[in-house]
């Protein structure tokens, strides 16, 4: 199966900034998502892009699929976007499972 | 509208003790997936569902078992619990094909003495 690698592992940030999550893929993938994990533990849906760019709100994500890679930006964090961030994907060509990163946690201070 | 909703969500066993997870989706969505989420670990998918009545394997099965005899709901049985088991289980579901934009519950929180 492929392997997904997101960096950094941790993160932390003053209210205000911005930062840039990398989901790194061993090979072509499909149905690539973002996840917030918030610290109740509730996982949300953030981004079905499979490529090109999406945009909601101070949140975007861009997937470059041929370059196995895809970024999260978050700009004029808050606290709220406190949690651990997921991505996924699925190996390109075969019905098989959608295979998750480790997460990034991102701590937002106020 | 719920969407996806997970039952119970705590949940303390003995080893050996049988048990049943539930979920229910309103989103008349035809595939559903069971995910296990240990520490460090990301999400694993447990098993999974195309359709009514159908049920596949997903990476850690073993242990395991779930129905589908329902559109709208899928369940994940645990035989004979294990320690090993102890972790949060999510449920998800997805509308178009299969792994397209899931959409998870509100996870169970398991733990097996």
């Amino acid at each position: 199966g492929i392997q997904v690698e997101q960096s950094p592992p941790d993160l932390i940030l003053q209210e205000g900034a911005n930062s840039t999550l990398r989901c790194n893929f061993s090979d072509s993938v499909n149905n690539l998502q973002w996840f917030h994990q918030n610290p109740w533990g509730q996982l949300i849906n953030l981004f079905y892009i499979p490529s090109g760019t999406k945009q909601n709100g101070r949140l975007s994500a861009t997937t470059v699929a041929t370059e196995r890679y895809s970024l999260l930006y978050i700009s004029s964090s808050q606290t709220t976007d406190s949690g651990v961030y997921f991505c996924a994907g699925d190996y390109t060509g075969a019905n098989s499972k959608l295979t998750f990163g480790k997460g990034i946690t991102l701590s937002v201070r106020p | 509208n719920a969407g996806v909703t997970q039952t119970p969500k705590f949940r303390v066993l003995k080893t050996g003790q049988s048990m049943t997870l539930l979920c229910a989706q309103d989103m008349n969505h035809e595939y559903m997936y069971w995910y296990r989420q240990d520490p460090g670990m990301g999400l694993r998918l447990i098993h999974y569902s195309v359709g009514e009545g159908t049920t596949a394997k997903g990476e850690v099965p073993d242990g395991y078992n779930v129905s589908r005899l329902k559109k709208q709901n899928f369940l994940l049985g645990l035989e004979s619990a294990a320690p090993s088991q102890t972790s949060v289980y999510f449920c998800a579901a997805a509308q178009g094909v299969v792994n397209e934009k899931l959409f998870f519950g509100s996870g169970t929180q398991l733990s097996v003495l």
